[in-house]
């Protein structure tokens, strides 16, 4: 069964970077692509990005271009985003989800990654 | 950009209703549209995918229906373990969630 584990809690303050985790088990994270999904505090989700982890190949949504880095290492089987100049406006929970069975796009997730942004 | 627009916001409704849930796309996205389901503190789960294909493991009161730029979710008879938020997602030209559906018991 595949399991997408991320990294804990996170604040940051403004102006500075985090960076999240995302490991998988039971699963090749080269034969997949991992997606990256945020949601603010009683919001709807906002997808940020994706990356190819076999090639290191990555998309964005065009408000996240500036704000989230994407990268893979595929000898630990994990994925990374890296959130910079932090403001109070990136207080979300992130998730990391990915394709595994052949149904959708995202059919399994991370258990989110809660994000607060204080000084 | 692709734009998704869900509705109705907010649902509520009795144990063993039928439930329609509905996401319009800006533009033709063909079938490429899923659903989840999201319940409170929980990542979102897959229902459907690609319109109408049930997720492995979904229970059949759920389907899904449409095209082009119109499509529906289903709950044939409304169970409790249904009250959640539920969101659309268009892969056909990048990602776009709706904005989601809060569904609670009348």
């Amino acid at each position: 069964e595949v399991q997408l584990q991320q990294s804990g809690a996170e604040l940051g303050k403004p102006g500075t970077s985090v960076k999240l985790s995302c490991k998988v088990s039971g699963y090749n994270i080269r034969n997949t692509y991992m997606h990256w999904v945020n949601q603010r505090p009683g919001k709807g989700l906002e997808w940020i990005g994706r990356i190819d982890p076999a090639n290191g190949n990555t998309i964005y949504a065009e408000k996240f271009k500036s704000k989230a880095t994407l990268t893979a290492d595929t000898s630990s089987n994990t994925a990374y985003m890296q959130l910079s100049q932090l403001k109070s406006d990136d207080t979300a929970i992130y998730f990391c989800a990915m394709p595994y069975s052949g149904a959708g796009v995202m059919d399994a997730w991370g258990q989110g990654a809660s994000v607060t942004v204080s000084s | 950009d692709i734009q998704m627009t869900q509705s109705p916001s907010f649902l509520s409704a009795s144990v063993g209703d039928r439930v329609t849930i509905n996401c319009k796309a800006s533009q033709n996205i063909n079938k490429y549209l899923d659903w989840y389901q999201q319940k409170l503190g929980e990542a979102p789960k897959l229902l459907i995918y690609n319109t109408n294909s049930l997720h492995t493991g979904i229970p059949s009161r759920f389907s899904g229906s449409g095209s082009g730029t119109d499509f529906t979710l289903t709950i044939s008879s409304l169970q409790p373990e249904d009250v959640a938020t539920y969101f659309c997602l268009q892969h056909n030209s990048g990602y776009t969630f709706g904005a989601g559906t809060k569904l609670e018991l009348k």
